[in-house]
C-alpha cells in the first residue's frame, strides 16, 4: 500500500521560512515523478511543484516560483519542499503526492496522495 | 496557462441519481489530458480518472470520463452515498498545471 506521510507544517509568520518533508513507502520511490498540491482553507487545489525520479526536471507554479524550493533523497525515500518568504497567501494544507507516470513528458497524474501538513502564515 | 471552469457550482441530488458534471477549458488539452478527482469532506483527494476517460485503478466503473478539446465530462451513473463530495478536474497536458474551482454534489 502506498503511504505519503508529510510533517513540518506549523505556525510562521510572513517573511519567514519553512520546509516540508514527506516520507514514502509501499513502492518504488525512485521509480516516480512527485509533487506538492496546496488547498487553502475552504478553497479548491493548486499544483505547487513537481520533481522528476533523478531531480533532473522541476517545475514550479507561478505563485512559488523563486520562493520555494523542491527537492528529493531517494536514498531516504522522501520529499521536501523549501519555502522561503513566506505570505498570507501561502497558509494552506499541503499535500505530498506520487504521480502515477514516471516519465516527466507524461506526468501530472495524481494518483496517490498523503493527508496533507497545514501550514498557517500569520503574525 | 490552461484555466478551467466547472459547471454547475453545486447539484443537489438523491442517491440512485445521475449526474453529469462539466469541465471547460480555456484552450485546447494538449492529448485530452484531463483527469478527475473526488474529494470527502476532511479527506485527501482522491483520483478517479486520466486521459479523459480512462478509469484509475479501483475505481467503480460507475464512474466515467468522457471529452475531448475544450469540453470534458464525469458522470456519476447511478450516485451511492459515498459519491456525495466535491469533485474536481485538472489538466496536465500543459504547464502550469491546472485545476477547476470544483463541483459539489451534495444531498437534496
Amino acid at each position: 500500500e502506498v503511504q505519503l506521510v508529510e510533517s513540518g507544517g506549523g505556525l510562521i509568520q510572513p517573511g519567514r521560512s519553512l520546509r516540508l518533508s514527506c516520507v514514502a513507502s509501499g513502492f518504488t520511490f525512485d521509480d516516480y515523478v512527485l509533487h506538492w498540491v496546496r488547498q487553502a482553507p475552504g478553497k479548491g487545489l493548486e499544483w505547487v511543484s513537481g520533481i522528476s525520479w533523478n531531480s533532473g526536471r522541476i517545475a514550479y507554479a507561478d505563485s512559488v516560483k523563486g520562493r520555494f524550493t523542491i527537492s528529493r533523497d531517494n536514498a531516504k525515500n522522501s520529499l521536501y519542499l523549501q519555502m522561503n518568504s513566506l505570505r498570507a497567501e501561502d497558509m494552506a494544507l499541503y499535500y505530498c503526492v506520487k504521480d502515477y507516470s514516471s516519465n516527466w513528458d507524461e506526468m501530472g497524474i495524481f494518483e496517490n496522495w498523503g493527508r496533507g501538513t497545514l501550514v498557517t502564515v500569520s503574525t | 496557462e490552461i484555466v478551467l471552469t466547472q459547471s454547475p457550482g453545486t447539484v443537489s441530488l438523491s442517491p440512485g441519481e445521475r449526474v453529469t458534471l462539466s469541465c471547460r477549458a480555456s484552450h485546447s488539452v494538449p492529448r485530452n489530458y484531463v483527469a478527475w478527482y473526488q474529494q470527502r469532506p476532511g479527506q485527501a483527494p482522491r483520483f478517479l480518472i486520466y486521459g479523459a476517460s480512462t478509469r484509475g485503478t479501483d475505481i467503480p466503473d460507475r464512474f466515467s470520463g468522457s471529452g475531448s478539446g475544450t469540453d470534458f465530462t464525469l458522470t456519476v451513473s447511478r450516485l451511492e452515498p459515498e459519491d456525495f463530495a466535491v469533485y474536481y478536474c485538472q489538466q496536465y497536458g500543459s504547464s502550469p498545471l491546472t485545476f477547476g474551482p470544483g463541483t459539489k454534489v451534495d444531498f437534496k
